[in-house]
C-alpha cells in the first residue's frame, strides 16, 4: 500500500497568514493526489479543482511531493486537512494537517 | 441537488453483523463508482471499500475483506455494505462517497460525500 505522509500534524496561523502543508507519499503517484478539507462534526469536501473552491486555494506537486497553499487565511478556512492518493488501490489517505486559529 | 444520504449505523455486538445504506439523488448513480469511508473517533479518514458503476468490480481494504461486503442497486439509486464479525475496532462514522469515474482509476476523487452513519461495536 501507498503510505502519505503530512506534514505538520498541526499548525496555527493568524487570518489572512498564508500557509503551506505538505503530503509525501512513499512511491510515485505521478499526479493523482487529492486534498480535502473537514470541519468538525461534518463531512470531508474536496478541495482542489472543484467550482466553488475560492481561488486563494492551490495545490502542486508530482511523483512523490505536493503541497497544497492557502492564501490569505479567511476564518472558514481552520478545519482540518487530507491529501489522498488515487494512483492505486487501497486508496489512502494521509493522516491529517489541523489547522488552528493561533 | 446531488445528495448522498445513509443509514442504518447504530450500537452493535462484537462478532455481530449491521448493513448500511446510502441513497443517492440528483446524479446519473450508474455511471459512478461509489465508496465507502470510515474515521474512527478522532481520528483521520479510511477507505473501506468500493464498487465499480455497473458492479462488476469491487475493491476492499485489507482490514475489511472477507468480513464487508459492497453491492449496489442501480435501480434504486442505493449503495450498501454488509458488515459481519465486527469488531471494536470497526466503530466509526462511515460515509459513502462518489468517485468521479465508472471505475477506480488514477485520477479518481471523491466530490460527493454524504453525511456519515455512526457505528459502534461494544459488548
Amino acid at each position: 500500500d501507498i503510505q502519505m505522509t503530512q506534514s505538520p500534524s498541526s499548525l496555527s496561523a493568524s487570518v489572512g497568514d498564508r500557509v503551506t502543508i505538505t503530503c509525501r507519499a512513499s512511491q510515485s503517484i505521478r499526479n493523482y493526489l487529492n486534498w480535502y478539507q473537514q470541519k468538525a462534526g461534518t463531512a470531508p469536501k474536496l478541495l482542489i479543482l472543484q467550482s466553488g473552491v475560492p481561488s486563494r486555494f492551490s495545490g502542486s506537486g508530482s511523483g512523490t511531493d505536493f503541497t497544497l497553499t492557502i492564501r490569505s487565511l479567511q476564518p472558514e478556512d481552520f478545519a482540518t486537512y487530507y491529501c489522498q492518493q488515487t494512483y492505486s488501490i487501497p486508496y489512502t489517505f494521509g493522516q491529517g494537517t489541523k489547522l488552528e486559529i493561533k | 441537488e446531488v445528495q448522498l444520504l445513509e443509514s442504518g449505523g447504530g450500537l452493535v455486538q462484537p462478532g455481530g453483523s449491521l448493513r448500511l445504506s446510502c441513497t443517492a439523488s440528483g446524479f446519473t448513480f450508474s455511471k459512478f463508482a461509489m465508496s465507502w469511508v470510515r474515521q474512527a473517533p478522532g481520528k483521520g479518514l479510511e477507505w473501506v471499500s468500493a464498487v465499480s458503476g455497473n458492479s462488476g468490480s469491487t475493491y476492499y481494504a485489507d482490514s475489511v475483506k472477507g468480513r464487508f461486503t459492497v453491492s449496489r442497486d442501480n435501480s434504486k439509486n442505493t449503495l450498501s455494505l454488509q458488515m459481519d464479525s465486527l469488531r471494536a475496532d470497526d466503530s466509526a462514522v462511515y460515509y459513502c462517497a462518489k468517485s468521479i469515474v465508472v471505475v477506480l482509476a488514477g485520477g479518481d476523487s471523491f466530490d460527493i460525500w454524504g453525511q456519515g452513519t455512526t457505528v459502534t461495536v461494544s459488548s
